[in-house]
């Protein structure tokens, strides 16, 4: 039972290149959510989803795409980096309703130059 | 609005107790979670307080007054590896649309000194 897991762990990119962050859960969570934690920040609230084919914007939603297309994964998408989303990216994921501890990955670390 | 507080930084020597404070201001209260993250890793699950009181769990609690908006998780036996940051969330009940979403704190950065 790996819980949930990251790809990648690490990436550099250059200002407007593309890249998809994958996570899997195998906990049989309902809910999935991708976060980014900066310095001073705190963890914000990119999308999340509440069920495969469901996804909804969370707080700071522009400039990501995401995708639920399977229950156990969650895709987080960045069409054309900008070195603003320079981040440690968080997923998470919880059982569902009455159930909302949240347990998360361990983290891909993104530096857009 | 929605805000939550926490102290930026303590510090507690080997073998002590701490105490670390949480005040949140939400529009509706649907539960306190406390995690702990230590430096460049994942936030992990401590415990979660939706009733007024105590929780223990070995050498840790965790205390919640709805009325007082306050919450505190306190550790006793502190040792090296508690050196972490220790993050406050609290669900807000608002719509339905944001139930399943968690306001957090900045997080409390703890360093534990021999």
């Amino acid at each position: 039972n790996a819980g949930v897991t990251q790809t990648p762990k690490f990436r550099v990119l250059k200002t407007g290149q593309s890249m998809t962050l994958l996570c899997a859960q195998d906990m049989n969570h309902e809910y999935m959510y991708w976060y980014r934690q900066d310095p001073g920040m705190g963890l914000r609230l990119i999308h999340y989803s509440v069920g495969e084919g469901t996804t909804a914007k969370g707080e700071v939603p522009d400039g990501y795409n995401v995708s639920r297309l399977k229950k156990q994964n969650f895709l987080l998408g960045l069409e054309s980096a900008a070195p603003s989303q320079t981040s440690v990216y968080f997923c998470a994921s919880s059982r569902g309703p009455g159930e909302e501890t949240q347990y998360f990955g361990p983290g891909t670390r993104l530096l857009v130059l | 609005g929605q805000n939550i507080d926490q102290p930026t930084e303590m510090t507690a020597t080997e073998g002590a107790i701490v105490q670390i404070n949480c005040t949140y201001q939400t529009s509706g209260f649907n539960g306190l979670f406390w995690y702990q993250q230590h430096a460049g890793e994942a936030p992990t699950f401590l415990s979660y307080n939706v009733l007024d009181g105590l929780e223990e769990k070995g050498r840790f609690s965790s205390f919640l007054s709805r009325s007082k908006g306050y919450s505190y998780l306190l550790k006793k036996e502190l040792q090296m590896k508690d050196s972490a940051s220790y993050l406050c969330a609290v669900r807000d009940k608002g719509n339905a649309g944001n139930n399943r979403k968690l306001i957090w704190g900045l997080g409390t950065s703890l360093a534990v000194n021999p």
